[in-house]
């Protein structure tokens, strides 16, 4: 079975930092990743996705990810983040081959931007 | 454009009653998805339907239990419920099996009902 681990649970920057978020996933096979923003009180929104093809993708407001099938990994990255990205972030993985009709979802990291 | 809408969005019982939570997902879209978050905790998933079908199955009681309507709208059902049962509970639909090689399938959220058990 797939399983997530964000190492980051709980993040403070200084607005104008640069974030990255880690985000490991354990399935040998293919898979989809995909990483998710939870604003405060509020659903969970897509940020960007990975299917197959260039291995960094751009998403919204400015986030981008690199999938490093070598280690793993779908870090998640932001090069000046801006005090309304304060939220929960999530990685999330399906896995394509026996993983199920199913996103698993990391623990999550909790991101404080401070003005 | 249409999103994935669930109702109630909060919802207050008492333990040992039973409730029921609706998911209406995106039009055109056949297959839905439950997931349960307590609080400061990561979406746990529950249960999944592709076409009316259950697809997948994950750690959701045996006092639950749900189903797709052949409109493609889901229902969680819950009964006696538990203090521990007080979570956000959200839908998720998408336009085909999460699982299908080239589909490149991503799944939309709704906002979610809060259930609380007093």
């Amino acid at each position: 079975a797939q399983s997530v681990s964000q190492h980051n649970h709980h993040v403070i920057l200084s607005e104008a930092a640069s974030l990255e978020l880690g985000c490991n996933y354990s399935y040998g096979g293919t898979v989809n990743l995909f990483w998710y923003v939870q604003y405060p009180g509020q659903h969970l929104q897509l940020l960007l996705k990975y299917f197959s093809g260039d291995p960094l993708v751009k998403g919204i407001k400015g986030f981008e990810a690199e999938f490093i099938k070598s280690k793993f990994s779908f870090n998640l990255r932001k090069p000046s983040v801006q005090w309304s990205d304060t939220a929960e972030y999530f990685c999330a993985v399906n896995a394509l081959t026996g993983g199920g009709n199913k996103l698993t979802f990391g623990t999550g990291t909790q991101l404080k931007v401070e003005l | 454009a249409a999103g994935v809408i669930q109702s109630p969005r909060h919802l207050i019982k008492e333990k040992r009653e039973t409730a029921t939570l609706k998911c209406y997902p995106i039009p055109r879209h056949d297959t839905v998805y439950w997931y349960q978050q307590g609080p400061g905790q990561d979406p746990q998933f529950l249960i999944s339907f592709y076409e009316k079908m259950q697809s997948d199955k994950g750690s959701i009681p045996d006092r639950f239990s749900a189903q797709q309507f052949s409109d493609y709208h889901s229902e969680l059902n819950m009964s006696s419920l538990e203090l521990g049962d007080s979570a956000l509970y959200f839908c998720a639909s998408s336009q085909r099996h999460l699982s299908v090689w080239g589909a490149n399938t991503e799944a939309f959220f709704g906002q979610g009902t809060r259930l609380t058990v007093v």
